[in-house]
């Protein structure tokens, strides 16, 4: 089965709100991983990476969390706006060679203004 | 930059016809890689390649076929089109190395009617 996956499908958030989209990774040996934002018909953009020598990392209004232990990787975006409408997707790379991302299902999150 | 660019856009096949799906970009990025994505679904790998001249089956290579003969492009081609081929086509591409963040198109939208 698949590695990585995630434990909501959906999430619905006020405006203004944090969020916080979680993703749950099963092989041990994985130490890049990312976030990407997808809007309605397009591609998927990145957001924000971490590899596994962090434990936290911040961009604008995005923190990116990596807990090893629990094998657990959070995103959490500060004062949601109806811009962050989209579905977030979680990916993880293992550093063995030419091994392509792995990429888990997605959670859809929607703004409520 | 242009980035990574699809075309077309969207495309109505009939079953058993053929078409190729262009990808080209121009960040002079090695690895280009072609992805699938149904309805309400995460990306599934078709192909990829590390560089001119080499590719490698991903999840699921059944019915398609690749080349890559410059940096720049990787097209993707389907010789006998099948209802199970409807889907969202993603290309991406990424710098040489693990831990490095992938670019997406916007998508070509197909479908086999």
């Amino acid at each position: 089965g698949e590695s990585v996956g995630l434990h909501l499908p959906t999430l619905s958030v006020q405006e203004g709100d944090n969020s916080i989209i979680n993703c749950a990774y099963s092989n041990s040996a994985s130490d890049y991983f990312i976030w990407y934002k997808q809007e309605s018909g397009k591609g998927p953009q990145f957001i924000i990476d971490i590899r596994s020598n962090m434990d936290k990392r911040q961009g604008q209004r995005v923190t990116v969390l990596l807990n090893k232990t629990v094998k657990h990787l959070s995103l959490q975006i500060a004062a949601t706006q109806p811009g962050d409408s989209a579905v977030y997707f979680c990916a993880e790379n293992i550093n063995s060679g030419n091994t392509p991302l792995v990429f888990g299902k997605g959670t859809r999150l929607s703004v409520i203004a | 930059n242009a980035g990574v660019t699809q075309t077309p856009k969207f495309r109505i096949l009939k079953i058993g016809q053929s078409m190729t799906l262009q990808c080209t970009q121009d960040m002079n990025h090695n690895y280009m890689y072609w992805y699938r994505q149904d309805p309400g679904m995460g990306l599934k790998l078709i192909y990829y390649s590390v560089g001119a001249g080499i590719t490698d089956k991903g999840e699921v290579p059944n019915g398609y076929n690749v080349s890559r003969s410059t940096t720049e492009d990787f097209p993707l081609r389907l010789e006998l089109a099948a209802p199970s081929q409807t889907s969202v086509y993603f290309c991406a591409s990424s710098r040489q190395g693990n831990n490095q963040p992938q670019h997406f198109g916007d998508g070509t939208r197909l479908s086999i009617l």
